[in-house]
């Protein structure tokens, strides 16, 4: 089982849908959650992080995590094409020997037609 | 600040060619890795340095080695290059505390033949 497990998709969606994203985790060792955005040919970028249970809200993005389920998700509400780009989740394992590690999902791609 | 940078942006090799992929940063981050993003696998940790003279290897390590001279440096060394190394490749730093941001470079793509 891999460590982190998200759906691929593609996900298209019309102009001004809630869009949602979610992956899930095994390993309870997990300590920071993030979800980075990434367009065609680019680098990802740091979207949003949390670092407890609950709710993390950033404008048309809401992040959520829950510890207890091992479940995190990225809302997106009102989507805009300009929302169009691979969705990764990313958690980071914090270990005193080597430092850290950052684990990724594969990443949702999102497809928002106009 | 440049931020991250990568060099080159494309890259062909011949099969059992060497290379070296550089990285460099200029915000002071101690954190830098190498990731790997294949279709349909998403980013796939190489290697990752915790400071200068300190390395360790992630999850695909093999045929690659790395080193860190200086905070600001983290060149990738493909040894003997197959085609299964066909990718793209990711440099990324950040800070070793919360939130851990990592920030990447723009990418090398390679193709081996």
């Amino acid at each position: 089982q891999k460590e982190v497990e998200q759906d691929p998709g593609p996900l298209s969606v019309p102009e001004g849908a809630i869009v949602s994203l979610n992956c899930t985790y095994s390993n309870s060792a997990f300590q920071y959650f993030m979800w980075y955005r990434q367009y065609s040919r680019k680098g990802p970028e740091l979207l949003m992080y949390t670092y407890s249970s609950g709710n993390k809200e950033d404008g048309r993005f809401t992040a959520q995590v829950d510890k207890s389920s091992k479940y995190i998700s990225l809302f997106i509400r009102d989507s805009q094409p300009s929302d169009s780009a691979t969705y990764l989740c990313a958690m980071i394992k914090l270990s005193n020997q080597a430092g850290t590690a950052l684990i990724f999902g594969k990443g949702t791609t999102l497809s928002v037609s106009s | 600040n440049a931020g991250v940078t990568q060099t080159p942006k494309f890259q062909v090799l011949k099969t059992g060619q060497s290379m070296t992929l550089q990285c460099a940063q200029d915000m002071n981050h101690e954190y830098m890795s190498w990731y790997r993003q294949d279709p349909g696998m998403g980013l796939r940790l190489i290697h990752y340095s915790v400071g200068a003279g300190i390395t360790d290897q992630g999850e695909v390590p093999n045929g690659y080695n790395v080193s860190r001279s200086t905070t600001e440096d983290f060149p990738l060394r493909l040894l003997s290059a197959a085609p299964s190394q066909t990718s793209v490749y990711f440099c990324a730093s950040s800070y070793l505390r919360g939130p851990y941001e990592q920030y990447f470079g723009p990418g090398t793509r390679l193709t081996v033949t």
